[in-house]
């Protein structure tokens, strides 16, 4: 059972444009939501995290979206360069009782 | 800036044969990771650890994988014998503690043949 479903799997956006992606969970005891980056041959890297009693927050060119009653979370990256393209994965936890559990990912690529 | 390193970064080796990975978290980092992530999926944990203690290894194959951490710092991770399902990334990840974020090592890639 997936428990956090991320889409799409895979976007183009031209350079400048606004890269969507979109996550949605089933375990209401999640907490925390953090987003991750990953380049080819290295690990994630944490990009942007969230908690749900918050509706937004914003770091720089990113920003994520959180609709606590629709169960669902997006992140948003403002103004996007060639330099963004890399697979993002959303992940959920329920802080220190449950594994962080991950997205299968979505592979963004930027063109110029 | 402190990193979570890891060795070796690649490993190709041969059904049936042992192969160890080794990971070294960020100094003071009480909690230490491992996951697999399969190509074009996101990471999933084999284990985790607090200092010494396994804290959570229900998704570890225990008849083939075997992992340590016996001064609570470094940790391996043990395929005993690899099979070809078992060509993957495999991540190490550590945090302060059970509650706080996790930063993860840039991963060994392992083909098996």
């Amino acid at each position: 059972q997936q428990q956090v479903k991320q889409s799409p799997q895979s976007l183009i956006v031209q350079k400048g444009g606004i890269s969507i992606i979109n996550c949605a969970y089933e375990n209401t005891a999640f907490d925390y939501f953090p987003w991750y980056q990953q380049f080819p041959g290295k690990g994630p890297a944490l990009l942007i995290a969230i908690r749900p009693d918050v509706s937004e927050k914003k770091e720089g060119r990113f920003t994520i979206s959180f609709n606590k009653s629709a169960k669902q979370f997006s992140l948003h990256i403002m103004d996007s360069q060639p330099g963004d393209s890399a697979t993002y994965f959303c992940a959920a936890w329920n802080s220190g009782n449950t594994p962080l559990v991950f997205g299968k990912g979505t592979r963004l690529s930027v063109i110029a | 800036e402190a990193e979570v390193a890891q060795s070796p970064r690649y490993k190709i080796t041969e059904k049936s044969q042992a192969v160890a990975f080794w990971c070294d978290p960020i100094s003071g980092h009480a909690t230490l990771y491992w996951y697999r992530q399969i190509l074009g999926q996101g990471p999933e944990l084999l284990v985790q650890f607090q200092d010494e203690s396994v804290v959570d290894d229900s998704q570890l194959p225990k008849d083939r994988f075997s992992a340590e951490r016996l001064k609570g710092v470094d940790s391996t991770l043990k395929i005993q014998p690899a099979e070809l399902g078992d060509s993957a990334m495999y991540l190490c990840a550590s945090s302060l503690g059970l509650r706080n974020e996790q930063f993860f090592g840039p991963g060994t890639r392992l083909t098996v043949l």
